[in-house]
């Protein structure tokens, strides 16, 4: 098993520009958890998602964050416009049995507006 | 509502002595609990979780945590520390459900651990 794949691994982008990181969980996970690490506020739950379905998105910090899962394989996160206080890693992390078992976690996305 | 306590958020020891990082929780139900380990940019790992199960939990690289709803605490011990072991440890206490959806992990602030030679 590839483990839960995040892409871009870095991502440097102007401010104002759209930032669009891309998350491949587990095969068979049914969660999907979007987390945001910073030295500040440590890590930070943005969204999670079950069987697809956006079940929390309290920790979303603003409108200008997204998020979809549009199938079993695949979720984006999307922020538009980007701002330089948006600088962090964005972890994806994908689970079968949810929080019993604990959470697959990605390498991370190091996103970086200048 | 739950939440995780680390009480330090920087250890330092000497390889080959033992290492002490220290966690309290908070759960107003029986909690299902976790210890991550971050190596600097890398993602996250689980090293050994508890489930309602054995208090005393072992898991890789020779860390094992103790559950103790007396004192709530579930706090990571190794008897013998390497170079390797220097990085930021997590503890990490379940969340709420909702209804019969999966709820979230709820992480510590984190406790860098560093180990001299």
């Amino acid at each position: 098993d590839a483990g839960v794949i995040q892409s871009p691994r870095h991502e440097v982008t102007e401010m104002g520009q759209e930032v669009t990181l891309r998350c491949k969980p587990i095969s068979g996970h049914n969660s999907l958890f979007w987390y945001r690490q910073t030295m500040m506020r440590g890590l930070e739950l943005l969204i999670y998602f079950n069987n697809n379905v956006p079940i929390d998105d309290s920790g979303m910090p603003e409108d200008r964050f997204s998020a979809k899962m549009p199938n079993a394989s695949f979720s984006t996160l999307k922020i538009q416009p980007s701002e330089p206080r948006d600088s962090a890693v964005y972890f994806c992390a994908s689970s079968s049995t949810g929080q019993r078992d604990g959470y697959t976690f990605g390498s991370g996305t190091r996103l970086t507006v200048v | 509502a739950q939440s995780v306590t680390q009480l330090d958020s920087h250890v330092s020891v000497s390889e080959g002595t033992p290492v002490l990082l220290r966690c309290n929780y908070s759960s107003s139900y029986s909690p299902s609990l976790f210890w991550y380990v971050q190596h600097p940019n890398k993602g996250l790992q689980l090293l050994l979780k508890y489930t309602s199960a054995a208090t005393l939990v072992k898991g890789i690289n020779g860390f094992e945590a103790e559950f103790k709803k007396s004192e709530t605490s579930f706090h990571l011990t190794k008897p013998s520390a390497h170079m390797s072991d220097a990085a930021e440890y997590f503890c990490v206490v379940s969340g709420r459900n909702y209804g019969g959806s999966q709820g979230n992990l709820i992480f510590g602030k984190g406790t860098k651990l560093s180990v001299k030679p």
